[in-house]
């Protein structure tokens, strides 16, 4: 069964620290790929997407993402993590789906920044 | 990309009651989606809303309790009906515009 995987439940980083949040999929095909902030008492706003192209996504707020098939991963990355970053990550693959498509997101990565 | 605006933005009910969140969006678009985010958890996905079509339900999910409305290509509106306390979570409206999901800022809705 298709399904995206974060294994990390939360993270800690000191702010100024580069960050790295994974994410995994299991698809036969290479589906498209999203990453989502969540900022509490927010909704979803879209970090990055993956289409196709190149593997290195760029996105907003200065984060970045690599797409590597032979690991069927899609981690986010930032080299200097601001305080204003704490907030939940989602990951996400959109799949072919009966009469259209859908989207599944991994349960989500909740980012802590120390000072 | 797409604008959603979702309201109400929270709501505390009593259980037994209904509460219609509605999605208003600032272009037309094909497709709707409608998500419930447990607390702690990550986002399930409730319904696709097609205009013209009947919602399709994902497993778990039926129509007599979250119907559906899609009256046109702009809005929709999304009842939880006959609530009880493990309805309590963010409801969240979505659409796709050229391959990017955008969400609404979510129904926080609390069941007492």
């Amino acid at each position: 069964a298709q399904s995206v995987t974060q294994p990390d439940i939360h993270i800690t980083v000191s702010e100024g620290a580069s960050l790295e949040l994974r994410c995994n999929y299991s698809y036969g095909a290479t589906p498209y790929l999203f990453w989502y902030v969540q900022s509490p008492g927010q909704g979803l706003q879209l970090l990055l997407k993956y289409f196709s192209g190149d593997t290195l996504v760029q996105g907003i707020k200065g984060f970045e993402a690599e797409f590597k098939r032979s690991q069927s991963s899609f981690n986010l990355r930032k080299p200097s993590v601001h305080w204003s970053d704490a907030a939940e990550y989602f990951c996400a693959v959109v799949l072919g789906h009966t009469g259209g498509f859908k989207t599944i997101f991994g349960a989500g990565t909740r980012l802590f920044v120390k000072a | 990309s797409a604008v959603i605006s979702q309201k109400p933005s929270r709501d505390i009910c009593q259980r037994g009651t209904s509460l219609t969140i509605q999605c208003q969006v600032d272009s037309q678009v094909t497709m709707m989606f409608w998500y419930r985010q447990q607390p702690g958890q990550s986002l399930t996905l409730i319904a696709t809303a097609n205009q013209g079509s009947e919602a399709t339900y994902e497993s778990g999910f039926v129509i007599d309790k979250f119907p559906i409305s899609r009256p046109n290509l702009t809005f929709s509106t999304l009842t939880v009906s006959n609530m009880s306390p493990e309805d309590s979570s963010i409801y969240l409206c979505s659409v796709e515009d050229q391959g990017v999901y955008t969400f609404g800022s979510g129904t926080r809705l609390t069941v007492v």
